[in-house]
């Protein structure tokens, strides 16, 4: 079955440590994106990839940092310079066909940092 | 700049019609439209990318009115599946892809 893979879904951290995110697709989408939800919010975009060893920052990219060295891959470091990192993580993969465009979702990992 | 999104919260009996407007201060190129239940990862419902577009699937539609800067999401004949947070997200010339704060829908028996 072709999805994409987060894990783990609950990560627990002291504050100061860097942690690693992982995001795997099996889509074969191009495009990958991280994005960041608080409660009750909506979704704040952290960086986005259209192509391998390529990206770009999104709004809130501050604090984090990926890498995309594989097409279905695209981990997520949340540093110790990022002040308030408890939040849902949610990775995303996308591709347009012709007229068409598809985009999935992840399940997330919730990061609570004390 | 985040779009903004109204109503803030709807509830619905089963079967009534409902409808969530998306509008943006800056001219946009694409909307997409977004479901989220509780505690689970938002689900891609649709994208709309030319001023005028309407798409749809089963009793979920929406049109992008690209002059007005905004996009609405038309619910019909609901079903208590359709419960959950609609998000949109817009895409602007020369800005990154934002997310509207969502409107949360709540469809009774």
């Amino acid at each position: 079955d072709g999805g994409i893979t987060q894990s783990p879904k609950y990560l627990f951290r002291k504050e100061g440590q860097n942690v690693t995110l992982s995001c795997e697709q099996n889509l074969n989408h191009d495009a990958m994106y991280w994005y960041r939800q608080d409660p009750g919010q909506g979704l704040r975009l952290i960086y986005y990839s259209q192509i391998v060893n390529d990206f770009q920052k999104g709004d809130i990219a501050e604090g984090y940092s990926v890498s995309r060295e594989k097409k279905e891959s695209f981990p997520l470091t949340v540093t110790s310079a990022q002040k308030n990192p408890t939040a849902f993580y949610l990775c995303a993969s996308s591709i347009v066909y012709g007229p068409e465009y598809e985009q999935y979702f992840g399940p997330g990992t919730r990061l609570t940092v004390t | 700049q985040q779009p903004v999104q109204s109503p803030q919260a709807v509830i619905l009996r089963e079967g009534e019609d409902a409808v969530i407007n998306c509008s943006s201060s800056k001219a946009l190129y694409s909307v997409h439209w977004y479901r989220q239940k509780h505690g689970e990862a938002p689900v891609f419902l649709m994208i709309l990318l030319k001023g005028g577009e309407q798409k749809g699937h089963e009793k979920i539609s929406a049109s992008f009115n690209e002059k007005k800067q905004q996009s609405s999401l038309y619910l019909t004949a609901s079903q208590l599946s359709y419960s959950g947070t609609y998000f949109c997200g817009t895409e602007g010339y020369g800005q990154n892809f934002v997310f509207g704060p969502g409107t949360r829908l709540s469809v009774l028996p």
